[in-house]
């Protein structure tokens, strides 16, 4: 099984702060999914990665396979943006099930 | 993009009664779909892996004869809860990964479904 570990756990900002969340996994993997969770509880898939970094308006995804590391970067934060961020990663080569990160609460203060 | 779609969105029901969930891929077929349960504050966790037209297969530790799954077609599986009980109250999603889209890995979510046990 894939372990995963994202930091940090809680993040406030203020509006318009860049926001880093990082994400580190144990086992090589083919591609990682980053996932957007409002109060709600509705998943948003926001980025799945195999390599390098994707872009999507202010959102930006990295990922180093060498390093099994990936990271998520907001610009210009929002109010909007506050929700809950997970990574997922499957759990190996060829095995699709996921393993989910704990989970990265974000906060943007107006 | 492709979407996936979960019906109901929210439930309330007895303790005793089942409780049946669908999981819709709206515009692609998916010969396999995933479920997963989220409780409140926690990750979510795959509970099993529904297989079009064969049995499920269930993580450790979730009961088959409990959380009944059903892919009967290529664009539905069906999660019933049978004699539900308040500790099953919590979060379900399933995602479906779409075979012909440009990133074969990516797996699309549904929006959810919250059963609460009373």
């Amino acid at each position: 099984k894939n372990e995963v570990e994202q930091s940090p756990q809680n993040l406030t900002a203020q509006e318009g702060e860049f926001i880093t969340i990082n994400c580190s996994y144990s086992v090589g993997i083919s591609a990682l999914h980053w996932l957007q969770q409002h109060p709600g509880g509705g998943i948003v898939s926001l980025f799945m990665l195999s390599s390098g970094k994707k872009k999507h308006g202010r959102l930006i995804a990295t990922i180093n396979i060498q390093e099994k590391h990936s990271s998520l970067h907001i610009t210009a934060s929002h109010p909007r943006d506050s929700a809950v961020y997970i990574c997922a990663v499957p759990g190996g080569f060829g095995n699709e099930k996921l393993t989910f990160g704990t989970g990265t609460r974000l906060t943007i203060i107006p | 993009g492709a979407v996936v779609s979960q019906h109901p969105s929210r439930v309330i029901c007895k303790s005793g009664t089942s409780v049946k969930i669908e999981c819709r891929s709206l515009d692609f077929q998916a010969t396999t779909m995933f479920w997963y349960r989220q409780f409140p504050k926690q990750s979510l966790m795959l509970m099993a892996t529904s297989n079009e037209g064969s049995k499920a297969t269930y993580e450790q530790g979730v009961e088959k004869d409990k959380f009944l799954i059903n892919h009967a077609s290529l664009t539905l599986s069906t999660l019933t809860v049978t004699s539900a009980h308040p500790e099953d109250s919590s979060f379900y999603i399933c995602s479906a990964p779409n075979r012909f889209s440009e990133s074969y890995n990516e797996q699309f979510f549904g929006p959810g479904t919250r059963l609460t046990v009373l």
